[in-house]
């Protein structure tokens, strides 16, 4: 069965770059989408379609993709963008989930 | 505003049944695939189920296939979840969320489905 495979955490101090990898098989054929979800809250998309961004989304996330591997990145992370961040594509049986990465603004 | 509300969660036995609904808003409801998503305690997302804008094609996550059924009301802009043989771990918080060709756009706040004797 399809996986996505996301680091379970990732640490940075505030105003440094963040990086959160996504890893499946399914990436080279299908687009990956991006959720930032908060404590008790639901998720949000961040990035659409590999590396698009939704409106009212800060520039600095941004998406991109290589072969197997999406990347999610926020540049200069401020406090605010502490929460967890899931991948997610699809495979013929419907949507996939990557099991999540929890940031950490340390 | 697109808007979201969940409603029909709450404590059942094992092997009972609920009905999950979904009441949506602002947005044209019949030209959207419709998605729940389920998320167990101090865990991550996993797609339950998703249907079609005109509810011709479904899906379900191999867990739940034989047990829940998705449906939709295009008239009443609302998408439904019976989940029936429910077992402890269909435990989750449920969330309805619009299916767009950009992802899942639009969630809902969420309905808590404890399964519990």
């Amino acid at each position: 069965s399809s996986e996505l495979t996301q680091p379970p955490s990732v640490s940075v101090s505030p105003g440094q770059t963040a990086r959160i990898t996504c890893s499946g098989d399914v990436l080279p054929k299908k687009y990956a989408y991006w959720y930032q979800q908060k404590s008790g809250q639901a998720p949000v998309l961040m990035i659409y379609k590999d590396s698009e961004r939704p409106s009212g989304i800060p520039e600095r996330f941004s998406g991109s993709s290589s072969g197997t591997t999406v990347t999610l990145t926020i540049s200069g992370v401020q406090p605010e963008d502490e929460a967890d961040y899931y991948c997610q594509s699809a495979d013929r049986r419907g949507p996939l989930f990557g099991g999540g990465t929890k940031l950490t603004v340390l | 505003e697109v808007r979201l509300v969940e409603s029909g969660g709450g404590l059942v036995q094992p092997g009972g049944s609920l009905r999950l609904s979904c009441a949506a808003s602002g947005f044209s409801f019949s030209s959207f695939w419709m998605s729940w998503v389920r998320q167990a305690p101090g865990k991550g997302l996993e797609g339950v189920a998703n249907i079609k804008d005109d509810g011709s094609e479904i899906y379900y996550v191999d867990s739940v296939k034989g047990r829940f059924t998705i449906s939709r009301d295009n008239a009443q802009k609302s998408v439904y979840l019976e989940m029936n043989s429910l077992r402890p771990e269909d435990t989750a918080v449920y969330y309805c969320a619009r299916d767009s060709s950009s992802g899942f756009d639009s969630w809902g706040q969420g309905i808590l489905v404890t399964v519990s004797s």
